[in-house]
């Protein structure tokens, strides 16, 4: 399973667009990335998907270059409600779907 | 859509007791089903993968005999710690997944457990 590297932390204010990177170097051909969101205390929210390219829906963006070594997962306009952890996943989720989590990214939102 | 409870959501219990953990997909199916534990300011960690239908399978490191996993249907996975400790004391999270083109996992809202 590839390995995913993110920042520890980030610090935005209100407003603002907040953008994740996460280097997957080892990134296989049938991979798939998937970002969640966890709040303390609750379970990881799905947040968004991708192969390649460029992925939209009504909460994020995720951006994936053509190597697909990296991701970025970009948040438009944050509030202090999006204070959490970020964590990306990668994995083939023809074969077990076993996530593997890394350190995720804890985003603190001020106003 | 896509919603997965756990029961109970949170648990007190004393040193050497057994401890069991349901996890349910309310609207699919889930042939596959996850187990993870998250300590205090830690990452979720991968203990198991839950089969419907056969034995689970565990990651290096995990009890199988301490940490016994049922997943006798395609809604319900369960999790029972048996003779528990204070050290197995964290917070246990499952996640069901659904078949699909992209076999998306979705997670419970986590048990707390806390052994006296």
């Amino acid at each position: 399973l590839a390995k995913t590297t993110q920042p520890i932390s980030m610090d935005s204010y209100e407003g603002q667009e907040v953008n994740i990177t996460c280097s997957h170097n080892n990134i296989a051909t049938n991979d798939y990335i998937t970002w969640y969101q966890q709040f303390p205390s609750q379970g990881p929210r799905f947040i968004i998907q991708g192969y390649k390219t460029k992925v939209t829906n009504e909460v994020a963006s995720l951006f994936i270059p053509a190597d697909r070594k990296s991701s970025t997962l970009s948040l438009p306009r944050v509030s202090l409600s999006d204070t959490a952890v970020y964590y990306c996943l990668v994995g083939d989720y023809n074969q077990g779907g076993k996530l593997i989590f890394g350190q995720g990214t804890e985003l603190s939102v001020k106003p | 859509g896509a919603v997965v409870s756990q029961h109970p959501s949170w648990v007190i219990c004393k040193s050497g007791t057994s401890v069991k953990i349901e996890c349910r997909s309310l609207d699919f199916q889930a042939t596959t089903m996850f187990w993870y534990r998250q300590f205090p300011k830690q990452s979720l960690m991968l203990m198991a993968t839950s089969n419907e239908g056969s034995k689970a399978t565990y990651e290096q490191g995990v009890e199988k005999d301490k940490f016994l996993i049922n997943h006798a249907s395609l809604t319900l996975s369960t999790l029972t710690v048996t003779s528990a400790h204070p050290e197995d004391s964290s917070f246990y999270i499952c996640s069901a997944q659904r078949t699909s083109a992209y076999n998306e996992q979705f997670f419970g809202p986590g048990t707390r457990l806390t052994v006296l």
